[in-house]
């Protein structure tokens, strides 16, 4: 049973490109997360998705910055014109159900092995 | 407004010895999750750890335990005989239905332990 695969592992973009980074949830898991991970901090909530929608983007910045995760394929964080601040790791992480208090084997998050960026 | 704070970005311990990490979050919620993840060298993060607020007994798993102080909002993760494959950034986390199923994350402590 495949973990969370995320792809690709490292990223380099010049300023001004486009970063695409790809999530494949475990199997199973419908609910997928990304969180922003910079240098020496703690793992930063970025947007919550259901297959097809989006439940909670408060963690993504307003402008550049989008996520989808369509009926088939992956979920896709896309920034673009990228900046130097945008420079960082991100990590996916899925679950099999909402992380609600009443269902069994909850608040679990599995978590994939991170895409670094670099933004040149 | 839900906060996670670790307040020790560094620790180190001996091998077999035992080391204590602390974790205080700030929440007015009643119900919720407190997790302990792990990120080895590797990077991937690994859950170590999860207690559910209403259980007052202190989630254990094999060399790894934590003290659940509920109404101090502590949550500090203990870890027995330590060994070298320890050594990684560990990071305390919390959920609730609440929060949008959005997780919490600290800041991190870095775990070294010494052969």
């Amino acid at each position: 049973n495949a973990g969370v695969m995320q792809n690709p592992r490292h990223l380099v973009r010049r300023r001004g490109q486009e970063a695409r980074l790809r999530c494949s949830p475990m199997k199973g898991h419908s609910h997928v997360y990304w969180y922003r991970q910079l240098p020496e901090e703690g793992l930063k909530f970025m947007v919550y998705l259901q297959k097809e929608n989006i439940i909670d983007e408060s963690g993504m910045p307003k402008e550049r910055f989008s996520a989808e995760f369509p009926k088939e394929g992956p979920s896709i964080l896309r920034i673009q014109q990228v900046v130097r601040g945008d420079s960082a790791a991100y990590f996916c992480a899925s679950s099999p159900t909402s992380t609600s208090m009443f269902t069994p084997n909850t608040g679990e998050l599995f978590f994939g092995e991170g895409s670094r960026l670099t933004v040149l | 407004a839900q906060t996670v704070t670790q307040s020790q970005p560094e620790m180190s311990v001996q091998e077999a010895e035992t080391v204590t990490l602390s974790c205080t979050y700030d929440t007015s919620e009643n119900n919720y999750y407190l997790f302990w993840y792990k990120q080895p060298p590797s990077r991937q993060m690994i859950l170590v750890i999860r207690q559910e607020a209403y259980k007052q007994q202190n989630a254990t798993e094999n060399r790894f335990s934590v003290n659940f102080q509920k109404a101090a909002k502590s949550f500090s993760l203990k870890i027995s005989d330590s060994q070298l494959g320890d050594t990684a950034m560990y990071f305390c986390a919390f959920t609730s239905r609440n929060t949008g199923n959005q997780f919490y994350f600290g800041t991190g402590t870095s775990l070294t332990v010494i052969p």
